[in-house]
């Protein structure tokens, strides 16, 4: 199976701040990665597919590269509605491995 | 307005069964491939299943946690997805959310549409 890191685990910043989260996957998986962002007691949010590809709606300030086995999603400038929980999700073979979260909370 | 909602959760005793529904409304629920993903209480995402769409044959994919205990079925004329929990175990429980796939292709397959999710505690 392969196995995803994100890190940092947590994180602390302050609004306007650019941050960035890393996933490193346990083998090569192209650039089948996928991001999503999620708030206490709801669903989560798809944010990124395909490594890089911004889903229909998502602000421009987010953004993901890599490919292989080290992916970033990055926010430029971050705004209030942005902290949450993110994960990194392959989409590369079963199963569907999810990250083990990142939480962006408020400096 | 694409939309997935999720029914059926709730207490059951450890080796108790329960079913989940999913119902899907906005969207050709038959041309996609579905997904369930759980979360157990203050934890991260795990991937439960998939089940392909009618072209595809409705085949199945399961995470090894729920293989053999879990089935994930469709009725595309009810738009409507199911999972199948037997043999329930106290680390089953977590909300149980339904995610549509954004298409089939290979790599191209995110979950782009979820339901609210809905808790199912496997307890005594």
């Amino acid at each position: 199976d392969i196995q995803l890191t994100q890190s940092p685990s947590f994180l602390s910043a302050s609004v306007g701040d650019r941050v960035s989260i890393a996933c490193r996957a346990s083998q090569g998986i192209s650039s089948y990665l996928a991001w999503y962002q999620q708030k206490p007691g709801k669903a989560p949010k798809l944010l990124i597919y395909a490594a890089s590809t911004l889903q229909s709606g998502v602000p421009s300030r987010f953004s993901g590269s890599g490919s292989g086995t080290e992916f970033t999603l990055a926010i430029s400038s971050l705004q209030p509605e942005d902290f949450a929980t993110y994960y990194c999700q392959h989409l590369n073979g079963y199963p569907r491995t999810f990250g083990q979260g990142t939480i962006v909370e408020i400096k | 307005e694409e939309q997935l909602v999720e029914s059926g959760g709730g207490l059951v005793q450890p080796g108790g069964s329960l079913r989940l529904s999913c119902a899907a409304s906005g969207f050709s629920f038959s041309d996609h491939y579905m997904d369930w993903v759980r979360q157990a209480p203050g934890k991260g995402l795990e991937w439960v299943g998939r089940i392909r769409n009618k072209a595809n044959r409705y085949t199945t994919e399961y995470a090894a946690s729920v293989k053999g205990r879990f089935t994930i079925s469709r009725e595309d004329s009810e738009n409507s997805l199911y999972l199948q929990m037997n043999s329930l175990k106290t680390e089953d429980t977590a909300v149980y959310y339904c995610a549509r796939t954004y298409s089939s292709s290979w790599g191209l397959d995110p979950f782009d549409i979820w339901g609210q999710g809905t808790m199912v505690t496997v307890s005594s």
